[in-house]
């Protein structure tokens, strides 16, 4: 049963330390995505990837978020330095591009003190 | 901007009762919409889809409707039962994007 997987499950900071959460998408999935997802919000398109490469980080705040897929197995998210307005749950999900549906981790709940 | 609202953040039915779910969006490019459902603690899991071309697709209990000329589409679920509640998110794709653009979602109660 393949399915995506986002360690850690949670994570407590304290304000201006480094966050890195990690996502496995599922093999086979040429599309990779991070979502975060706050009760003002919903759910927010940060960065997405195909076939590893950036295409649109638009939604992440530069100065502070990066996010890479160093390989096919591995996407990573990175907070630096963390804010307490950063506190939400972030979700990886991975798909096969256009019209296909996104598979969704379980999330990265942050909080950030 | 929002371009796809659920303008109703809870809903609560009756099990065994229709529950209808509603979603309206104001980009016209949307041409594939999707419903998700999530649980507490767990990411959202994909329900069912429609394609701009049709005006409704059925998966047992699950209907989705589309209305283009409105801009709206619904999901309804018939019977509904206790293990529905969760939280819907209406999605729809853009003319060949493979970004998802998310509703705020919905909050569904089915009392036994």
């Amino acid at each position: 049963d393949a399915r995506v997987t986002q360690t850690p499950r949670h994570k407590v900071t304290e304000m201006g330390q480094e966050v890195t959460m990690r996502c496995q998408p599922i093999l086979g999935h040429n599309t990779v995505f991070w979502y975060r997802q706050t009760m003002m919000q919903g759910l927010e398109l940060l960065a997405y990837f195909r076939n590893r490469a950036p295409l649109d980080d638009s939604g992440m705040p530069k100065d502070r978020f990066s996010a890479e897929m160093p390989d096919a197995t591995l996407a990573t998210l990175k907070i630096q330095p963390s804010e307490p307005r950063d506190s939400a749950v972030y979700f990886c999900a991975s798909g096969r591009g256009t019209y296909n549906e996104q598979f969704f981790g379980p999330g990265t709940r942050l909080t950030v003190l | 901007d929002q371009q796809v609202k659920q303008n109703s953040p809870s809903l609560s039915v009756q099990e065994g009762r229709i529950s209808i779910l509603n979603c309206d969006y104001t980009n016209s490019m949307f041409d594939y919409f999707l419903w998700y459902k999530k649980y507490p603690a767990e990411g959202p899991t994909f329900l069912i889809s429609i394609s701009s071309i049709k005006d409704k697709n059925e998966d047992g209990r699950f209907t989705v409707f589309l209305n283009k000329s409105a801009k709206h589409l619904s999901l309804h679920i018939v019977p509904s039962q206790p293990g529905d509640s969760a939280v819907y998110f209406c999605a729809a794709f853009q003319g060949g994007s493979e970004k998802l653009v998310f509703g705020k979602g919905t909050k569904l109660t089915v009392n036994p």
